[in-house]
């Protein structure tokens, strides 16, 4: 099955930095890649996703770019804000719509 | 919000009992996929409900089931608890099983198993 990795663990930067967080997954089938951002007790919510068909793109302040010959895509975060602080959640999936295949997450904290 | 909501918010149960979870899926939705959530860990698959069939099962043992109804709400049984069982449940409801169907998720059920 699908194996997805993801780092870092913990990510901490000073508000107005970037962050960049990386995952690699295994399984060649995979043609979906979101990103999911999950705040204290609450569900995981989409910030953005990416198909296999297209090597970047972008949202305002968050970027996704692939990978499909090397298995790997990123998540970068421009201009971070003390809101952005959450743990991140990639994943990868032969389809949108189907079995979402997550890595561990980020824990990403912006400080002041 | 997403419109998916899920109950109860927690829930403590013991070893050996049966717990049933509810979701309520986004007004339209037809798709309902069930994620277990250990604590620090990403969801992991459960099962998938697409028009009151299951379509498709991650690695949980058949002591996790799950129904769907004609007006698409869903429900998580285990039976057996073990204290693994402990977890964060999250349901995702999506307009179908497709690519190009975003799945969108409820904020979870708190499992505790003493």
């Amino acid at each position: 099955g699908e194996n997805v990795e993801q780092h870092p663990s913990t990510l901490s930067v000073q508000e107005g930095d970037s962050a960049v967080i990386k995952c690699t997954y295994s399984d060649s089938a995979s043609n979906y890649f979101p990103w999911y951002k999950q705040e204290l007790g609450k569900g995981p919510q989409l910030i953005i996703d990416i198909r296999s068909n297209v090597g970047e793109k972008k949202d305002q302040r968050i970027a996704v770019t692939l990978n499909k010959t090397a298995k790997h895509f990123s998540l970068h975060i421009t201009e971070t804000q003390p809101e952005d602080s959450a743990v991140y959640f990639c994943a990868a999936s032969p389809n949108s719509g189907y079995a979402l295949n997550f890595g561990k997450g980020t824990s990403l904290l912006v400080t002041p | 919000e997403t419109g998916v909501t899920q109950s109860p918010t927690h829930l403590i149960k013991t070893r050996g009992q049966q717990v049933t979870l509810r979701c309520s899926s986004q007004s339209g939705h037809n798709t309902v996929s069930w994620y277990q959530q250990a604590l620090g860990q990403g969801p992991q698959f459960i099962f998938q409900y697409y028009r009151e069939e299951e379509n498709g099962r991650g690695n949980f043992p058949p002591r996790f089931s799950g129904l769907q109804f004609p007006n698409y709400s869903s429900e998580l049984n285990v039976n057996a608890l073990e204290l693994d069982d402990s977890a964060l449940y999250l349901c995702a409801s999506s307009l179908g099983t497709g690519a190009g169907n975003i799945q969108y998720f409820g904020a979870g059920t708190r499992l505790s198993v003493l």
